[in-house]
């Protein structure tokens, strides 16, 4: 099946710094991506959809120069949290998708900004 | 907008006992509706979907669901669950624009 990687699967920064988080899907080309946020116990928020090739579509309420998307090829789109907060910390996980049909989740990123 | 509503947030059973999950979702147009469990530790995993035709899906590990256009509900069901279907399980919809919208999730406990 399709599997898509993270990665880092944890990292902790300290507040003010900027974090990288790729996302690869390694056995399929990924027209679309997306970047979920997940907050203990709660359910995923989407955050942005980005395609390859173009600018990502944020989500309303989500900053768009503090999570910096960019997808530049099939097979891998990154998140970049710049400038990082402890509020930021959060558990993020990316899926991709070919066309309209089924997404496939990453296993997530955790991030703590201390 | 779209919105996607479990009804349980926490459901706690025994093993061998019967479950079912409600959601109920809210948008006018054609929808794809899927049925998610993470358990602990682990990434989302797809359990079923529901593209087109046969309202009752049949998934993996003996999970189904019935899609009730008129009523807006797509509930997850199993005949007998295991203490392994211990989990957090996420009802989502994806409309015209391609989101998957999720609801708040539902973390079922089964009792050995």
């Amino acid at each position: 099946g399709a599997v898509v990687s993270q990665h880092p699967s944890w990292v902790i920064c300290k507040s003010g710094t900027s974090v990288k988080i790729e996302c690869r899907s390694l056995d399929f080309q990924a027209t679309t991506m997306f970047w979920y946020r997940q907050f203990p116990k709660q359910s995923l928020m989407l955050m942005a959809t980005s395609n390859e090739g173009s600018k990502a579509t944020y989500e309303q309420g989500v900053e768009k120069d503090k999570f910096l998307i960019n997808h530049a090829s099939l097979t891998l789109s990154t998140l970049t949290v710049t400038s990082a907060h402890p509020e930021d910390s959060s558990f993020y996980i990316c899926s991709a998708g070919q066309g309209t049909f089924e997404q496939y989740f990453g296993p997530g990123t955790r991030l703590t900004v201390t | 907008a779209q919105s996607v509503s479990q009804h349980n947030h926490h459901v706690i059973l025994s093993e061998a006992a019967s479950l079912e999950l409600g959601c109920n979702y809210s948008y006018g147009g054609t929808v794809n509706l899927f049925w998610y469990v993470q358990y602990p530790g682990q990434h989302l995993q797809l359990l079923l979907k529901y593209f087109s035709g046969d309202p009752l899906v049949k998934g993996i590990k003996g999970f189904e669901a019935e899609f009730i256009k008129s009523k807006f509900s797509f509930n997850l069901r199993k005949p007998s669950v295991q203490w392994s279907d211990t989990a957090e399980y996420f009802c989502a919809v994806r409309g015209n624009t391609g989101k998957l919208i999720f609801g708040q999730g539902t973390t079922l406990q089964v009792k050995p």
